[in-house]
């Protein structure tokens, strides 16, 4: 079966630090990967993608991949209140299919 | 942009009736459309893919019949909840993709339905 494993959390950390997330996938033929938002009682918003290894990185946000160790990660500088929420890895575990495996969020607190 | 809207934003029914949900994408025409269902607490759960102008291919343990999928044009799909239960109570959110060149999706507000 097809895996998408995040720590639930929560993560607190201090505003202004480095929040570090984490991802691990199960289905080694993974090529797309995804993070989201996602506030309480809204839905997902798009961050980010990252599809090759090593680290892309979109303003306060770096998603970093590593295929061969099959997990995905995402960094966030200056971390603010404003970025409180829970933070979804999404996998596309079969390519063409564009089917998401979500994990199931990392809850991230960033304390003022 | 990439602008996808549902309706309603929240519903309230009771047992038995059906509830019909609509996803619209603003701004672009989605080749593919996807509904999931997420429970408190808990991650999204797709529950069927919509091609326009084909039929649905829903997950395994997704009741097709009890949810009703239509896929009209490019802009438009509907889920119908149909004899709803408490059960169904939940959150459903659909998302689209914009191009088929394209992996990432673009998700809609959701609509909390809640069954009484």
């Amino acid at each position: 079966q097809k895996e998408v494993e995040q720590n639930s959390g929560p993560l607190s950390v201090p505003e202004g630090a480095i929040a570090s997330l984490n991802c691990t996938y199960s289905d080694r033929g993974s090529q797309s990967f995804f993070w989201y938002r996602q506030y309480s009682g809204k839905s997902p918003e798009l961050i980010m993608f990252i599809y090759s290894n090593g680290d892309k990185e979109d303003g306060r946000f770096t998603a970093q991949l590593n295929k061969a160790s099959q997990y995905v990660s995402l960094l966030i500088r200056d971390s603010q209140p404003s970025d409180s929420a829970t933070y979804l890895c999404a996998v596309i575990p079969v390519p063409g299919t564009y089917k998401y495996i979500f994990g199931t969020g990392t809850r991230l607190k960033v304390l003022a | 942009g990439a602008v996808v809207s549902q309706h309603p934003s929240r519903v309230i029914c009771k047992s038995g009736t059906s509830v019909k949900i609509e996803c619209r994408s603003l701004d672009f025409q989605a080749t593919t459309m996807f509904w999931y269902r997420q429970f408190p607490k808990q991650s999204l759960m797709l529950m069927a893919t919509s091609n326009e102008g084909s039929k649905a291919t829903y997950e395994q343990g997704v009741e097709k019949d009890k949810f009703l999928i239509n896929h009209a044009s490019l802009t438009l799909s509907t889920l119908t909840v149909t004899s709803a239960h408490p059960e169904d109570s939940s959150f459903y959110i659909c998302s689209a993709r914009r191009d088929r060149r394209d992996n990432e999706q673009y998700f809609g507000p959701g609509t909390r339905l809640t069954v009484t």
